[in-house]
């Protein structure tokens, strides 16, 4: 069984650096035709597919956020990360980490972790 | 990009009874591969999201016979013949055709 763990900080202030780690077990980050991206839901808002890594380590990134954001990966750890520079209070969301098998097909997600932007 | 419109976004309901859940695109999801790309999603709190229903009307492994979906093209439904206790929580339907992928709005099933 596939298991997603998100870990970083709740807290960023205004214009620093959210960063974002995913820990994968039970599978393969490196698996063929697997995509490992991220979801965001703002407080009363729907979720967003923000953006993702293939298992060939090609991004793809959704387009209002393609300057600030960074998707990378270690195949040594399993594990894959976010970077979303230039925080902003609208950048306050719960973050989920999920696979997806290829056109949005996502099985498995993280439990999510909120982060909140704030001085 | 493409937009999902979901009905009703809250949705009080007796256990035991049916739910029904609109989804609509404002285009068609029919892919050129012969599949629409149009899942369905459960979200309880304190829980990982969930996949119920994956190109419309697949159920995923584990998913009680109680939930189906349907539809084509642009309108797609979510039931439940009947609502458990467990079921309530919120819904999502989410497009996968067009890139990117887009979620609806959510709709909360709530006991009346």
């Amino acid at each position: 069984q596939l298991h997603l763990q998100e870990s970083g900080p709740g807290l960023v202030k205004p214009s620093e650096t959210l960063s974002l780690t995913c820990t994968v077990s039970g599978g393969s980050i490196s698996s063929f035709g697997s995509y490992w991206g991220w979801v965001r839901q703002p407080p009363g808002k729907r979720l967003e597919w923000i953006g993702s890594i293939s298992y060939t380590g090609r991004t793809y990134y959704i387009p209002s956020l393609k300057s600030r954001l960074t998707i990378s990966a270690d195949t040594s750890k399993n594990q894959f990360s976010l970077n979303l520079s230039s925080v902003t209070a609208a950048d306050t969301a719960v973050y989920y980490c999920a696979r997806d098998l290829g056109y949005f097909e996502i099985d498995y997600w993280g439990q999510g972790t909120l982060v909140t932007v704030s001085s | 990009d493409v937009v999902m419109t979901q009905s009703p976004l809250s949705l009080p309901v007796t256990l035991g009874q049916p739910a029904s859940i609109s989804c609509r695109s404002s285009q068609s999801l029919a892919n050129s591969d012969g599949d629409t790309h149009l899942n369905w999603y459960q979200l309880r709190p304190g829980q990982s999201p969930r996949r119920l229903i994956y190109k419309v009307s697949n159920r995923d492994s584990g998913v009680p016979d109680r939930f189906s979906g349907s539809g084509s093209d642009t309108d797609f439904t979510l039931k439940i013949s009947r609502v458990e206790a467990e079921d309530l929580g919120i819904y999502y339907c989410m497009q996968g055709t067009h890139w990117p992928g887009t979620f609806g709005q959510g709709t909360k099933l709530e006991v009346k």
